[in-house]
């Protein structure tokens, strides 16, 4: 069974500050990563995907990926109070990568 | 911009009634996705298809059913309601293995 794991949280950090969101995998098949914010009552809406190892920045969002540690993580920098959100991880199943395994997500609060 | 819409926000039925979940995408993806989230579970693949009348089960198919007649179409039936699928209905669209994108989804009550 494939797995994604995400701490729950909440997480809760003030304005400004970074903000660390971790997502662990268990299949080392897995191709690509993205990175989803879900607003409470709203559908996911996608923020951040990665394919390689290292880091890609899009504006104030860094996701990370290192496939050896199956680890993938997203950093927002400069917090705002707007991000607060439960953050998704979802990883490409292997062969049938068309399939996303989701995480249950992260709550992020940012407090003002 | 993709764009997946789905025909109801809300949607109330009663217990053993057919129910019809429509979505439909204008991007042109082949694949399309049927999830239910709800608190503590997380999303749950319970559909997917990959092509035009092609489908395949996920993870809870029980109790639903699919219909995919068009490449812009995909629909997810409840053949008898039951108050175990109330939740929310979350459509999903993609090209190839890239990024899923969603519809704003439907909360349906089933008493």
């Amino acid at each position: 069974q494939k797995e994604v794991e995400q701490n729950s949280g909440p997480l809760s950090v003030p304005e400004g500050a970074i903000a660390s969101l971790n997502c662990t995998y268990s299949d080392r098949g897995s191709q690509s990563f993205f990175w989803y914010r879900q607003y409470s009552g709203k559908s996911p809406e996608l923020i951040m995907f990665i394919y390689s190892n290292g880091d890609k920045e899009d504006g104030r969002f860094t996701a990370q990926l290192n496939k050896a540690s199956q680890y993938v993580s997203l950093l927002i920098r400069d917090s705002q109070p707007s991000d607060s959100a439960t953050y998704l991880c979802a990883v490409s199943s292997g062969g049938s990568n068309y399939k996303l395994t989701f995480g249950k997500g992260t709550l992020l609060t940012v407090n003002p | 911009d993709v764009k997946v819409t789905q025909s109801s926000r809300y949607l109330v039925k009663r217990t053993g009634e057919k129910v019809f979940l429509e979505c439909v995408q204008d991007m042109d993806h082949e694949n399309m996705f049927w999830y239910r989230q709800d608190p503590g579970l997380g999303l749950r693949l319970i559909y997917f298809s990959y092509d035009v009348k092609m489908k395949e089960k996920g993870d809870i198919p029980e109790g639903y059913s699919v219909s995919r007649e068009k490449k812009e179409r995909f629909s997810l039936i409840l053949e008898s309601a039951s108050t175990n699928q109330t939740s929310m209905y979350l459509c999903a669209s993609s090209s190839g293995p890239a990024a899923q994108y969603f519809g704003p989804g439907t909360r349906l009550t089933v008493t």
